[in-house]
């Protein structure tokens, strides 16, 4: 059964950079069939795509809004793939989910809340 | 490109149906036949009941179906029950993903 599990601190000060992992099991990252993606839900907001990678590490698509700070890749060593956000400010806070895709998100992790204050 | 727009809340009472609907443009919904749709309890991940407009994953009550007209996606709910009580998001592809503002169900 897949299961997805993200990790990560709880709190990042501002513009520092945010960094989440999403392992994976019950399946392997490096399935060709699917990409692996990231969403995240602000307090009191709804849902926004972050951005995406394929199996390969070597196709990252990216929210035009936040293209300038994200970066998304794949460790398939250790079934897992992970996300960087950098020059955070308190408008990053937000519940992150990792999510397996293929033209929609058909598998998410529970979510991990990301904090960012001083 | 802004968020795919939903009705903030609908309510419905046991047993009956209601629709939720999802309005983009010519871009995203109006030009791709892949619009899904998720429900989100409080403090759970958001769970896929509908991908492909109208496509339902193995698992899903028969009682969640989803079609398109044009620019507007909707996604209806029949046989209302307690359990459906929870957010819905639409959701575009159009080179990148769209979500929707968000619709809170509520069962009377």
């Amino acid at each position: 059964q897949l299961q997805l599990q993200e990790s990560g601190p709880g709190l990042v000060k501002p513009s520092e950079t945010l960094s989440l992992t999403c392992t994976v099991s019950g399946d392997s990252v490096s399935s060709s069939s699917y990409y692996w993606g990231w969403i995240r839900r602000p307090p009191e907001k709804g849902l926004e795509w972050i951005g995406s990678v394929f199996y390969s590490g070597t196709t990252t698509y990216y929210n035009p809004s936040l293209k300038s700070r994200v970066t998304i890749s794949v460790d398939t060593s250790k079934n897992q793939f992970s996300l960087k956000l950098s020059s955070v400010t308190a408008a990053d806070t937000a519940v992150y989910y990792c999510a397996r895709e293929l033209m929609s998100f058909q598998h998410w992790g529970q979510g991990t809340l990301v904090t960012v204050s001083s | 490109q802004s968020a795919l727009t939903q009705p903030a809340s609908v309510s419905g009472s046991p047993g009956q149906s209601i629709t939720i609907s999802c309005t983009g443009t010519s871009s995203d919904i109006g030009n791709y036949n892949l619009v899904s749709w998720y429900q989100q309890h409080p403090g759970k991940a958001p769970k896929l009941m509908i991908y492909e407009v109208y496509k339902r994953p193995s698992g899903v009550s028969n009682r969640f179906s989803g079609s398109k007209s044009g620019n507007t996606a909707s996604l209806a709910i029949s046989g209302l029950q307690a359990e459906d009580e929870a957010d819905y998001y639409c959701c575009s592809y159009a080179s990148s993903y769209f979500f929707g503002t968000g619709t809170k169900v509520t069962v009377l």
